[in-house]
């Protein structure tokens, strides 16, 4: 049974501070995995998404990265702003039958102080 | 995303009452699925339908809920008896086909009093 974990739960930075956040799966038989990001009250909004065949995808100021054979992605976001600050969400989507169906972690809850 | 419509947006009801929760998906999407975030919670996987058809209801609890998408209209979470531990934010999330990118309505958070 796959299962995401994320780490740290929580964090707090500087603004204009790097970081990273980390997500890590028990199966590594997985089609994509993506991370989400979550406002408070609010759906989510997809940040980008790394095909099982990929190692990393960029969007701006984020970098994602991908070992499927260790069972870890990253998050990394450069030079942080208050308006980062949300709950990042990491979601896997197994290889296996043909459906959408993610498995997501519990998030990393990021608080980027001005 | 802006395009797939939940509605509505807060629900409130009393304990034993039942809950409909709408999602209207975006235009040529016939695939939705539907999420649950308990509070402190992650976001854990109900059911998944295809127009007219349940596909996976692997995460739908066995007793008081059902989903359906019918030919016309938007897909219906309904919650029969509501119980105060079902209280939660409920996402849909729609695409046009399977492995494509899914996109998530803004959810409706349902309390129960």
């Amino acid at each position: 049974k796959q299962e995401v974990t994320q780490i740290p739960a929580a964090l707090s930075v500087p603004e204009g501070e790097n970081l990273v956040l980390n997500c890590s799966f028990t199966d590594s038989a997985i089609y994509n995995l993506q991370w989400f990001r979550q406002d408070p009250g609010k759906g989510l909004t997809s940040l980008l998404l790394i095909q099982s065949s990929q190692r990393e995808q960029t969007s701006g100021r984020l970098n994602a990265s991908l070992d499927k054979s260790s069972g870890r992605s990253t998050l990394y976001i450069a030079a942080s702003q208050p308006g980062d600050s949300a709950t990042y969400l990491c979601a896997v989507q197994s290889g296996g039958g043909a459906t959408n169906k993610l498995i997501f972690g519990t998030g990393t809850l990021l608080a980027v102080q001005p | 995303n802006a395009g797939v419509m939940q509605n509505p947006r807060h629900l409130v009801r009393r304990r034993g009452q039942e809950a409909r929760l709408r999602c209207s998906p975006m235009k040529g999407h016939s695939h939705v699925y539907w999420y649950r975030q308990l509070p402190e919670e992650g976001l854990k996987f109900m059911v998944y339908l295809q127009k007219e058809n349940i596909i996976d209801e692997s995460g739908m609890p066995k007793e008081r809920f059902s989903a359906e998408f019918p030919k016309e209209g938007p897909s219906i979470l309904r919650i029969q008896q509501v119980v105060r531990g079902d209280s939660a934010a409920y996402f849909c999330a729609t695409t046009g086909g399977q492995r494509e990118k899914l996109f998530f309505g803004s959810g409706t958070q349902l309390s129960v009093l």
